[in-house]
């Protein structure tokens, strides 16, 4: 079974920062790399489909990138509605998430 | 609108019995595979199940083979999780999940807001 572990678990930042939450695959995924994000008593929602592509809907401030074993998220400014918490998926597997915290 | 409601969560007993259902509307549903994923509480998501959009393909995670089954009755917009023998470690908020493809590309774009199912004596 392939495993995804992302990383950090948790991280404190502030509004306009920059922030990347790397997910690492146990082995080769291609690009079928998935990023969700979910706000407390909410479902996910989903942000980037395929490693890199920005599902209808999301800001442009959201990116995605990498392929093989080796993905990132990036917010390029992070604003206040951005403080949630991040789970990459591949196929029937989810990391343990990133919580994303207000410094 | 796109919408999917799930209902049937309940209070059941060790070694119980449970059908969850998932309403749709606001698109084709048979042209959509669909999901079942579940969140314990305070922990992460952990996907259970996939079925075609024809439902001649389903697809279990290995902690409910056996004994859940999904299901789904296009006539009636409608997506089903049988769920049997159940264990405390069942314990979750299920929610459905429609994917962008009818074979199931895994790719979750619309989800519901969930059902609490509670395994407990």
């Amino acid at each position: 079974d392939i495993q995804m572990t992302q990383s950090p678990s948790s991280l404190s930042a502030s509004v306009g920062d920059r922030v990347t939450i790397t997910c690492r695959a146990s082995q080769s995924i291609s690009s079928y790399l998935n990023w969700y994000q979910q706000k407390p008593g909410k479902a996910p929602k989903l942000l980037i489909y395929a490693a890199s592509s920005l599902q209808s809907g999301v800001p442009s401030r959201f990116s995605g990138s990498g392929s093989g074993t080796d993905f990132t998220l990036t917010i390029s400014s992070l604003q206040p509605e951005d403080f949630a918490t991040y789970y990459c998926q591949q196929k029937d597997t989810f990391g343990q998430g990133t919580k994303l915290e207000i410094k | 609108e796109v919408q999917l409601v799930e209902s049937g969560g309940v209070v059941v007993q060790p070694g119980g019995s449970l059908r969850l259902s998932c309403a749709a509307s606001g698109f084709t549903f048979d042209d959509y595979a669909m999901h079942w994923v579940r969140q314990a509480p305070g922990k992460g998501l952990e996907w259970v199940s996939l079925i075609s959009w024809d439902g001649g393909s389903t697809y279990y995670a290995d902690s409910v083979k056996g004994r859940f089954t999904i299901s789904r009755d296009n006539s009636k917009n409608s997506l089903y999780l049988q769920m049997n023998s159940l264990r405390a470690e069942d314990t979750a908020l299920y929610y459905c999940a429609k994917d962008i493809r009818p074979d199931g590309g895994y790719y979750m774009d619309v989800w519901g807001k969930g059902t609490t199912v509670t395994v407990s004596s």
